[in-house]
């Protein structure tokens, strides 16, 4: 069975200072990954996606993401940190399946950043 | 673009009533799903439509039904409500199937049954 675990429920950096998000995967085959950012009380936003094509993806707002298939993790990363990036993060998994597209959340990352 | 909307944004059910939320997507996708996001949790899928015309179950379907209307509408419905469906409800929609499609979301319904 497929599933996401997200390491970290809360993170706390100051602002200018790197970020990392943890996230690890189990799916039988290679899968896509996703890292979706929502912000309080709006809806959710792709910021990256993984389809076997580079290991190193780079997303929107300065973020990227590296797909490491030995060990299964698909970290968030972001070299300086700004306000603006407080939010929920959540990182999924989309197995292959026939039929239909189906996402399988993590728990998602509650990120804070201080002045 | 409006991409993904849902009607209401907010709504206070009490326990045994009903009520329909109702998507529309203006992305010609032809798929569309229906979450529920509770805290600590992140999203579980509660029903999918991979095509117009078609609909299953995902994750949590105990106590919801849906329709898909035409292409454009998925509507969830709650028959009798229940304090357990409290939470933030998602739609979202997506192109075409198969693995490595990233969903389009709305921007949420935050329901409350008391």
């Amino acid at each position: 069975a497929q599933s996401v675990t997200q390491l970290d429920s809360h993170v706390s950096v100051s602002e200018g200072t790197p970020v990392l998000l943890r996230c690890n995967y189990s799916s039988s085959y290679s899968p896509s990954l996703f890292w979706y950012v929502q912000h309080p009380n709006k809806g959710l936003q792709l910021l990256l996606k993984y389809t076997s094509a580079a290991t190193l993806v780079k997303g929107i707002n300065g973020f990227e993401a590296e797909f490491k298939k030995s060990e299964t993790s698909f970290h968030l990363t972001k070299p300086s940190a700004h306000m603006s990036d407080a939010a929920e993060y959540f990182c999924v998994v989309s197995p292959i399946s026939g039929g239909y597209n189906k996402l399988i959340f993590g728990a998602g990352t509650r990120l804070a950043v201080h002045p | 673009n409006a991409g993904v909307t849902q009607t209401p944004k907010f709504q206070v059910l009490k326990t045994g009533q009903s009520m329909t939320l109702q998507c529309a997507q203006d992305m010609n996708h032809n798929s569309m799903y229906w979450y529920r996001q509770d805290p600590g949790m992140g999203l579980r899928l509660i029903y999918y439509s991979a095509s117009e015309g078609t609909t299953d179950k995902g994750e949590v379907p105990n106590g919801y039904n849906v329709s898909r209307l035409n292409k454009r509408e998925f509507s969830l419905r709650l028959e009798s409500a229940a304090p357990s469906q409290t939470s933030v409800y998602f739609c979202a929609s997506s192109g075409r199937q198969g693995s490595g499609t990233e969903a389009f979301f709305g921007q949420g319904t935050r329901l409350t049954v008391v």
